[in-house]
């Protein structure tokens, strides 16, 4: 079983509000991942955790606040996003994230910021 | 230069068809290499791992130009149902952190 599951699927917030992605895997992976995705574009890497720690932030704002509260979830918490902001968000999972394991995805949350 | 290049298509063909993608990868350090195929509005999957001696699942081969920093993937007697974007995926440098590059993307659209 290689699923990994994302919610909400859908998600329209103002620049002003606070909310959370969800994401989560029962494969037993260590590596969790979160992509964004702009359309006809492919995913760029923002996040990695390993063994639940943060180990890379592709300069990513903070106004994206990652959270791995287990082995199993990961959340991205958003705040006084941007318009550019707007994007398909992807999480992903791998067994291991200090070797280049395959990564499975999640179906993403389409994110519109207002 | 990008860290990984794909001819963007589309590729248009046929049922039954055998159409090849390429990808070149600007990093030699680099060790692991993948091929995901996304279809429209979807999350990428993983078609298959990219070995250096070359490997096959079904219709789908792929091989790997470690020399060139080349590498491809051939499908046979196309489907509809192979009708995608197919993303070159390579990690970056030596260093195995699973940071992942994916392409641009090749487009494949097959026509009944």
């Amino acid at each position: 079983d290689t699923e990994v599951t994302q919610t909400p699927k859908h998600l329209v917030m103002g620049m002003t509000n606070k909310k959370s992605l969800k994401c989560e895997q029962h494969m037993g992976h260590r590596a969790m991942y979160w992509y964004k995705q702009k359309a006809k574009k492919p995913p760029e890497l923002m996040f990695v955790y390993s063994y639940e720690k943060l180990s890379i932030n592709e300069s990513v704002p903070s106004r994206f606040s990652p959270e791995c509260p287990n082995s199993s979830l990961l959340n991205l918490h958003l705040h006084a996003l941007q318009p550019e902001d707007s994007a398909l968000y992807l999480c992903a999972s791998s067994q291991r994230g200090e070797v280049t394991y395959e990564q499975y995805f999640g179906p993403g949350t389409r994110l519109t910021v207002t | 230069r990008k860290e990984v290049e794909q001819d963007p298509g589309p590729f248009n063909v046929p049922e039954g068809a055998t159409v090849a993608f390429n990808c070149t990868y600007s990093n030699s350090a680099s060790q692991s290499f993948f091929w995901y195929r996304q279809d429209c509005r979807k999350e990428p999957k993983l078609l298959m791992s990219v070995y250096s001696s070359g490997n096959e699942d079904g219709r789908f081969t792929a091989q790997l130009n470690r020399a060139s920093q080349y590498i491809s993937l051939l499908i046979r007697d196309s489907k509809l149902s192979d009708s995608a974007t197919y993303l070159c995926v390579v990690n970056r440098g030596s260093s195995n952190t699973g940071k992942l590059i994916f392409g641009q993307g090749t487009t494949l659209q097959v026509k009944p």
